[in-house]
């Protein structure tokens, strides 16, 4: 079972509201990466880090930013909510060097933007 | 045009029964392809992944085969259980960046029913 966490599972709040999503993980992994899903449609990469102080956004547009001060955390924030960013945002990890290591993914976050 | 497609998109199977899942992708240069099974409100578990040189490969009553030169997968399912009803993702990774880029299928969501 992996060891990644993200908090909250589930966020409905208001427009123009400042939201962090949080993650979480203890396998000391340096990758680590943030999806957007939505109903019935792929993955899609939005962020990505290959260790402390590396941030690289990723394939789909995202009004998000991130920052990977510890090797633990990964934080994703947006200032300013809009509906738009309803959607279930995935956090992943995954070792470094071997490409064909597994992503390890959390639980997900639900964010619904009134 | 790198691309994963996942057929059939949903299926119904009683319990006991067997199914196969199909996966075809255009993604060059291929590095590995990985099944991934994800249960409601749950992230994506790693199940298999098979570099270019493995054809076949098992965990419990998942098996998945590759024919790279078809570009094709396949995961078997054999005497399926109710707890195996989840949505089954098909992911290629290529060899054209140091980030092994993901190409994610849409899944195809399984019900298993008593």
């Amino acid at each position: 079972e992996a060891d990644i966490y993200q908090t909250p599972r589930y966020l409905v709040i208001g427009t123009g509201k400042k939201i962090t999503l949080e993650c979480s993980q203890t396998m000391g992994h340096d990758k680590m990466y943030w999806y957007q899903q939505d109903p019935g449609m792929e993955l899609h990469l939005i962020h990505y880090s290959y260790g402390v102080n590396s941030t690289e956004k990723g394939d789909l547009s995202s009004e998000s930013t991130v920052s990977r001060i510890r090797t633990e955390h990964f934080p994703l924030t947006l200032e300013s909510a809009r509906p738009s960013h309803t959607s279930q945002y995935l956090c992943a990890s995954s070792e470094s060097g071997d490409s064909n290591q597994p992503q390890h993914f959390g639980d997900g976050t639900r964010l619904s933007i009134l | 045009k790198n691309q994963v497609e996942q057929s059939p998109q949903s299926l119904i199977i009683l319990e006991g029964k067997n199914c196969t899942l199909q996966c075809n992708y255009t993604v060059s240069p291929f590095s590995n392809l990985r099944w991934y099974k994800q249960d409601t409100g749950r992230g994506p578990v790693s199940l298999t992944i098979m570099t270019f040189s493995e054809n076949t490969k098992s965990n419990g009553r998942y098996t998945a085969t590759l024919d790279a030169d078809t570009k094709q997968s396949s995961l078997h399912i054999t005497a399926s259980q109710l707890s195996d009803s989840a949505s089954y993702i098909c992911v290629v990774s290529d060899r054209g960046s140091t980030l092994g880029r993901l190409y994610f299928g849409r899944g195809t969501q399984l019900t298993v029913w008593p």
